[in-house]
């Protein structure tokens, strides 16, 4: 079946600081993959996604690329501000669709000044 | 901003109660979904609803579980007899079409004691 794996969590890091979370996944076919941020108190928001190999999402200067050799996906962000602390998750969907979404375990992230 | 509203935030409930969980998807949208994430663990899909009826549903949501959406708002997800793993957050979604984003709520906490 369909897995998805995170890196584990929290990270801490530094205002201004490189952002890396790692996600791999399994799944049959050609998934769509997405990840989303979940704010304190509020619910999942759809960060970025990308539907094909090679794809880039991108979205608020956070980066993921699609890359079917290595079945990943990993979020990246140049230079972090306290404003992204939050929890990060990776999906992905094998119908090409945003429905029945396969979640990896989420992300802290935890920026600090 | 059209949003998923959920209530409440947090339940506690006793072992063995029914517990009925509230979500009011966003106005224009069809399908609608629900979710749970038991702490420490991955976020789950439980079920799918189109057309006044299931459309999807996990292994995990057994006869203990319905979803109803009783009026032209809410979405409602009841569990009949809870149980101590019932325990975790719940979260809902909906999307305008089957294939489109999916917007989520900020999830309502269950504890069963």
């Amino acid at each position: 079946g369909n897995s998805v794996t995170q890196m584990e969590g929290p990270v801490t890091l530094s205002e201004e600081a490189f952002l890396t979370i790692n996600c791999t996944y399994t799944a049959t076919g050609y998934p769509s993959l997405f990840w989303y941020v979940q704010y304190p108190g509020e619910g999942l928001q759809l960060l970025l996604k990308a539907t094909k190999a090679d794809d880039k999402g991108s979205n608020k200067g956070f980066e993921a690329t699609y890359r079917k050799e290595t079945t990943s996906f990993h979020l990246e962000k140049g230079s972090v501000q306290v404003s992204d602390s939050a929890v990060y998750f990776c999906a992905l969907s094998d119908r090409g669709t945003a429905s029945k979404l396969t979640f990896g375990t989420g992300t802290r992230l935890q920026v600090t000044l | 901003e059209p949003e998923v509203t959920q209530t409440p935030s947090h339940q506690v409930t006793q072992m063995g109660q029914e517990v009925i969980l509230r979500c009011v998807p966003i106005s224009n949208h069809l399908y609608f979904y629900w979710y749970r994430q038991i702490l420490g663990q991955k976020v789950e899909f439980l079920v799918s609803f189109y057309n006044n009826e299931i459309s999807e549903k996990s292994e995990i949501f057994d006869d203990q579980f319905s979803v109803e959406r009783p009026d032209g708002s809410n979405f409602t997800l009841k569990i009949r007899s809870t149980k101590l793993e019932d325990s975790a957050m719940y979260f809902c979604a909906s999307s305008r079409l089957g294939n489109t984003e999916a917007f989520f709520g900020q999830g309502t906490r269950l504890t069963v004691v």
